[in-house]
């Protein structure tokens, strides 16, 4: 069974401060998928990943896929009240039929002004 | 225009009965999947439908049935309902291929008592 780990399960920072968002499996994806949700609300697709070692940009928020293609990061710069949300990764397993996306538990993260 | 829409938000039922939950896309996308959210937010897909064909069925009860009349619908029905069904359930759809992003709907609050 392929397991999407997600750390810190929760944070609370300060509107101004950094921080990164991990997600590692011991298992290599096709490509990694990036979700932002907030209450009441379905999640929300931020960024696709899908090339071992890539980085892309979205405004004050980076994603990187790790070279081995078994691990992600999300690091949000300068957070802002309006970055509060539970963030989830996916990912698509090789050989796996689109449908058979996995997500992590997710990170709550608390921006406070 | 919504992209993916599903109805009803709140659904509140007892024991035993039989409810559906319906979704509709507007977006021309080839898959739609219906996704159960527990209370520690994890998501877990529960079925997936292309072109009309079932190609995922996670180990989910069979009293959980997926309808699907066209490629724009995807409905959810649920006999003799449980305590334990309580969730959000999320309907979402997406194209066909690797790194293909998911959008969901806002999603079903059910509450079974």
């Amino acid at each position: 069974t392929q397991l999407l780990e997600q750390s810190p399960q929760f944070l609370s920072i300060q509107e101004g401060e950094n921080l990164t968002v991990y997600c590692n499996s011991s298992s290599v994806f096709s490509s990694l998928q990036w979700y932002r949700q907030e209450p009441g609300e379905g999640p929300v697709l931020l960024v696709t990943v899908v090339t071992g070692g890539e980085v892309k940009k979205l405004k004050r928020l980076t994603f990187q896929f790790g070279d081995a293609r078994k691990d992600s990061s999300l690091h949000i710069t300068a957070a802002q009240p309006g970055d509060t949300g539970l963030y989830l990764c996916a990912g698509g397993p090789y050989g796996g039929s689109q449908g058979n996306l996995i997500f992590g538990k997710g990170t709550k993260l608390s921006v406070k002004p | 225009d919504t992209a993916v829409s599903q109805t009803p938000k709140y659904l509140v039922t007892q024991m035993g009965n039989d409810k559906s939950i319906k979704c509709e896309q507007n977006l021309g996308h080839d898959t739609m999947y219906w996704y159960k959210q527990d209370s520690k937010k994890f998501l877990k897909i529960m079925f997936s439908y292309n072109n009309k064909e079932l190609i995922i069925n996670e180990t989910v009860p069979n009293r959980f049935s997926p309808k699907s009349p066209d490629k724009a619908h995807l409905n959810l029905h649920i006999n003799s309902l449980e305590l334990g069904d309580s969730a959000v359930y999320f309907c979402a759809s997406s194209r066909l291929g690797p790194g293909r992003g998911y959008t969901f709907g806002s999603g079903t609050r059910l509450t079974v008592v």
